[in-house]
Parts: C-alpha cells; structure tokens; sequence
C-alpha cells in the first residue's frame, strides 16, 4: 500500500503568517491526492481536490501543489479559525490511505 | 442540504457484530459511491472499503475481508456496515463518506463504536 508520510507533524504559527505542509508518497501518485481539515469534535472537511484543484466555499487561502509522490498545502495569512489538523489522502491505488496528520496551533 | 447521516454510538462486546447505518439526502443516492472510512483510538484514519449503490458493486481493504459487509436500500437512501467478530482494536469513530471521484466532498457525522468487556 501507499504510505503518505506528512511533516512537520505538529506547527505552532502566529496570525497572518504562511503555513506550508508536505505529504511524501512512497509511491507515485499522479495528481491523486486530496487535502482535508479537520477541527475537534467535527468530521474532516475536503480543502484541495487532486492536488491543486480549489473547492467551492474554500477560502482562497488554502492552496495545492505538487504531482507524483511530493505535494504541498499552504495556507496564506493564517486566521484563528484555521486551527485544526490537515490530512493528506491519495486515491490513486486501493486501498486509499491517509498521511497521520498536521496539527496547526495558532500562537 | 447534501448530507449523511449516521447511526448513533454503540456499544459492544468482543466477538459481536456492529451495523452503522448512513442515510444519505439532498441528492440522489445511486449517483456516488459510498465508502467507509474510520478512526481508531490513537490511530489515524483508514480506508475500509466502497460500494456502488447503484449496481451494489463493493470492494473491501484487505485488512477488513471476511470481517467487513457493506449493503445499501436504494428505497431509503441508506448504506449500511457491518464488523463482525470485533475486538478491542475496532474501537473507533466509523464514517461513511460520498466520493464523486477520489475526493471526498461528505463526510458523515461519525458513529463511535465501542468494544469492550
């Protein structure tokens, strides 16, 4: 199976700064590779679809790249609200998998 | 709105099965797959498996075969799994999620299931 290895594993950031996480696969992947936020006592919300594909009623700060086994999500002038943990997940092979996620605290 | 709505928490002794039903509204059920996805305590989270609810086509995570049927009733928009033979390691919050493609665009609200003695 895909092993999707993210870092840092957990980010403490100030309001307004930019946040950049990575999701490494341990196989390629195309562009099948999908980011999710998910905050305490709520289920995970889809933030990039396919790498870099934005989503309705996503705020523009959120952002995508990367293709093959190296992606990236960066979150632009970070907001309170943003505090949450951030999954990777690939659908390229069965079965899917998750990176463990990222924790985003906000200082 | 689209939504999935799952069973509530159940409880359960090792060596029993659970059924978590997630009745899906707001759009038509047959269109898009269904896949289950859970959480175990202290773990991250993991693919167990997916259906076509219009042709009832499934496909289960190695990890789950023999353990793990997924169902549906077109009827009422509802899927269902079901985990027999659970264990301790089972305890977990159980999602069922819409995929139009690979994405995940809903997410039910979880169910948790408990196995203890």
């Amino acid at each position: 199976e895909i092993v999707l290895t993210q870092s840092p594993d957990f980010q403490s950031v100030t309001p307004k700064e930019k946040v950049t996480i990575t999701c490494r696969a341990s196989q390629n992947t195309g562009s099948s590779l999908h980011w999710y936020q998910q905050k305490p006592g709520q289920s995970p919300k889809l933030l990039i679809k396919y790498a870099s594909q934005s989503i309705s009623g996503v705020s523009s700060r959120f952002s995508g790249s990367g293709s093959g086994t190296d992606f990236t999500l960066t979150i632009n002038s970070l907001e309170a609200e943003d505090a949450a943990t951030y999954y990777c997940h690939q659908s390229s092979t069965l079965p899917w998998t998750f990176g463990q996620g990222t924790k985003v605290e906000i200082k | 709105q689209v939504q999935l709505v799952q069973s509530g928490a159940e409880v359960k002794k090792p060596g029993a099965s659970v059924k978590v039903s997630c009745k899906a509204s707001g759009y038509t059920f047959i269109s898009y797959h269904i896949n289950w996805i859970r959480r175990a305590t202290g773990q991250g989270l993991e693919w167990m498996g997916w259906m076509d609810p219009n042709s009832g086509n499934r496909g289960y995570a190695q990890k789950f075969q023999g353990r793990v049927t997924l169902t549906r009733s077109t009827s009422i928009s509802t899927a269902y799994m079901e985990l027999s033979s659970l264990r301790s390691e089972d305890t977990a919050i159980y999602y069922c999620v819409r995929t139009p493609s690979g994405e995940v665009d809903v997410w039910g609200q979880g169910t948790t299931v408990t196995v203890s003695s």
